[in-house]
């Protein structure tokens, strides 16, 4: 399975676009790379997916470049709703391999 | 996630005593997983099923039990063998193998000692 690696925390001002990146060197073939928000005595809920380029969605774009070993979560115009913890997995997402969760991001939305 | 319910939302153990935890989906999806998530932590999967009466361990089983008797449940059973199950549980499904889909998460198990 990929292992991922992303920084423990990160704080921002509200009002300012956040850029997250997670580094997956060992990422396969047949992997996507997805992100997850979690806020506090909550499940995870599911941001945004993509495979290669980019991909945007109504919460938030998912850079990703040509060899794949790293991606780049971006939140435009942070709110302070917008603190949580942010996982980055990668996997075949078959339903037969598990995603593996690691410590995830933990961003600090500041007035 | 509405699909997913996951009760009670608060349960306390003794010592010595073996606890369920229900995870309930009306997703019709194939996949069910169960994590544990100590304070400060990520997740970590103790057990998940891919299709009904079978079931693999995760990375952390000792000490849990589970059942797929059903496609909509998947129940975990904190034995008096896990020695410290205060936790938070979380429940998790897929989708078909053939669609690529995200994990949906339940809404989570507290589960403390007395």
């Amino acid at each position: 399975l990929a292992k991922t690696t992303q920084p423990i925390s990160m704080d921002s001002y509200e009002g300012q676009e956040v850029n997250i990146t997670c580094s997956h060197n060992n990422i396969a073939t047949n992997d996507y790379i997805t992100w997850y928000q979690q806020f506090p005595s909550q499940g995870p809920r599911f941001i945004i997916q993509g495979y290669k380029t980019k991909v945007t969605n109504e919460v938030a774009s998912l850079f990703i470049p040509a060899d794949r070993k790293s991606s780049t979560l971006s939140l435009p115009r942070v709110s302070l709703s917008d603190t949580a913890v942010y996982y980055c997995l990668v996997g075949d997402l078959s339903g037969n391999t598990p995603l593996v969760f690691g410590k995830g991001t933990r961003l600090s939305v500041i007035a | 996630d509405g699909g997913i319910t996951q009760s009670p939302k608060y349960l306390f153990r003794k010592e010595g005593q073996n606890v369920t935890l229900s995870c309930e989906q009306n997703l019709n999806h194939d996949a069910m997983y169960w994590y544990r998530q100590d304070p400060g932590q990520g997740l970590r999967l103790i057990y998940y099923s891919q299709i009904v009466n079978d079931f693999q361990k995760g990375d952390i089983a000792e000490g849990y039990s589970v059942s797929r008797e059903k496609k909509e449940s998947f129940p975990l059973t904190v034995t008096s063998a896990q020695k410290n199950p205060t936790a938070f549980y979380l429940c998790a499904t897929q989708g078909p193998g053939a669609i690529i889909q995200p994990q949906h998460f339940g809404d989570g198990t507290r589960l403390s000692i007395l």
